[in-house]
């Protein structure tokens, strides 16, 4: 497809593992990355992950590749408050131009 | 150090007003990206410069958006006639070009069109 697909909305329970998934559009996509939005706040580069990788543990995250079938997933180990945010997946399709091509972000909210 | 600043951070005008938005980079990021929000959606690239080259515009929605940088300093995004479907938060971002190509961004400016 055209677009970098994700679901809207994610609730997890304070502690518990959350995964927030991503289809995005080009298998020769060099990078990947997921950006977090909190409110009222711009946006942040959370992790990101290069294309021979298929996966990657920073701290609480995990972000997993799966290029065949262009699926990436964020998991973010025991969730806390401070984790509610908007996420956004991204893609670099092209080594050269480097405009990302953006899901339409999924809201994670934390219920305590 | 000092980020991405965008301003105004809110811009309210009516509807065929022309509106201009300005981004203040990083100092020393040779790229500048403009992205669109519109409310609940994800970013909407908008157009890229990368130093001195010829810019990417293939994603200005029409020709009444127009971008500008002066080397790799301040960019302006104009809006001319403004239209109620421009509303949305324009956002702008910076980077290095080089390595895993961190984009930095600024808050945004938010457009409302009356």
């Amino acid at each position: 497809g055209e677009d970098v697909e994700q679901s809207l909305f994610l609730s997890v329970r304070e502690g518990d593992s959350s995964v927030i998934n991503c289809t995005y559009t080009d298998s020769s996509s060099t990078y990947l990355y997921w950006y977090k939005q909190e409110p009222g706040a711009g946006l942040q580069l959370l992790t990101y992950i290069f294309s021979n990788m298929d996966m990657k543990q920073d701290q609480r995250l995990t972000v997993l590749l799966n290029k065949k079938d262009k699926h990436l997933s964020l998991r973010i180990a025991d969730t806390q408050t401070g984790d509610s945010a908007i996420y956004f997946c991204a893609e670099l399709k092209d080594f050269g131009n480097e405009k990302l091509t953006f899901g339409t972000g999924t809201r994670l909210t934390i219920i305590p | 150090g000092a980020g991405v600043s965008q301003s105004p951070s809110n811009k309210v005008t009516e509807k065929g007003k022309d509106v201009e938005l300005r981004c203040d980079p990083i100092s020393g990021h040779t790229a500048l990206y403009w992205y669109r929000q519109r409310l609940g959606q994800g970013l909407e690239f908008l157009i890229y410069f990368q130093g001195n080259s010829a810019p990417d515009k293939s994603g200005l929605p029409s020709d009444r958006f127009s971008a500008e940088r002066t080397g790799e300093s301040v960019s302006t995004l104009t809006i001319q006639r403004t239209q109620q479907e421009d509303s949305a938060v324009y956002l702008c971002a910076s980077s290095t070009n080089q390595g895993y190509n961190e984009q930095f961004f600024g808050p945004g400016t938010r457009l409302t069109v009356l």
